[in-house]
């Protein structure tokens, strides 16, 4: 069962413009992640943030999370031609099932 | 250096085939994932293990079979009965909690074909 709901789908900017991406959820949480994966590709952690946190940075990454709405976003600041990839949400459920919940991704394109 | 090693990169199968992918990490995590992500998609769950000799199904396992018997080791068979196989395999590992407050280590995934 898919949980994360990425918006938009698709996006395209130009190298230096900011990028955000929405990530909404239905189930309480522990925790929300954030991973990037180039095509082709493995995915990779870019960051955690956990159910008692509202925003949390990391380099060019700036995270946020709304409980109450159960959303989060990740903006990716100044980007650059090696920021495309697709970007996936993925929550912890409060189950503590151990498992992580993918959404479906969106795919960043950035113009040089 | 530590990772996470999905062999082989491409493998085809022909119909009636059972075929194994490969998951080998030397983190030591506890926990190990199989998903698979369709084209365009996001990750579907197929199998995880917390615990070595332990494994559970998870959204998608039918047509499919793991087994656990090594922490390092999680592979993947994909059987027969998978009607529609074709698709990107991606193994994960993370140190296991209930709370899943460790981020996921992924490999560079396993693409199948049928031919």
């Amino acid at each position: 069962s898919q949980q994360g709901e990425e918006d938009p789908q698709a996006l395209s900017i130009q190298e230096g413009e900011n990028a955000t991406m929405n990530c909404s959820y239905k189930t309480s949480i522990n925790n929300l992640q954030w991973y990037r994966q180039n095509s082709g590709r493995g995915l990779v952690h870019l960051i955690l943030i956990r159910s008692n946190e509202r925003e949390k940075h990391s380099g060019r990454l700036r995270v946020t999370l709304d409980t109450s709405k159960k959303s989060s976003s990740l903006l990716i600041t100044a980007s650059r031609a090696a920021d495309t990839a697709s970007y996936f949400c993925a929550t912890a459920p409060s189950s503590n099932t151990g498992k992580l919940i993918f959404g479906q991704g969106t795919t960043l394109q950035v113009k040089p | 250096d530590g990772g996470i090693t999905q062999s082989p990169k491409y493998l085809f199968r022909k119909e009636g085939q059972n075929v194994t992918l490969s998951c080998e990490q030397n983190l030591n995590h506890d926990a190990m994932y199989w998903y698979r992500q369709d084209p365009g998609q996001g990750l579907r769950l197929i199998y995880y293990s917390q615990i070595v000799n332990d494994f559970q199904k998870g959204d998608i396992a039918e047509g499919y079979s793991v087994s656990r018997e090594k922490k390092e080791s999680f592979p993947l068979t994909v059987t027969s009965a998978q009607k529609n196989p074709t698709a990107f395999y991606l193994c994960a590992s993370s140190y296991s909690t209930g709370s899943a407050n460790y981020g996921y280590t992924f490999g560079s995934g396993t693409r199948l074909t049928v031919v």
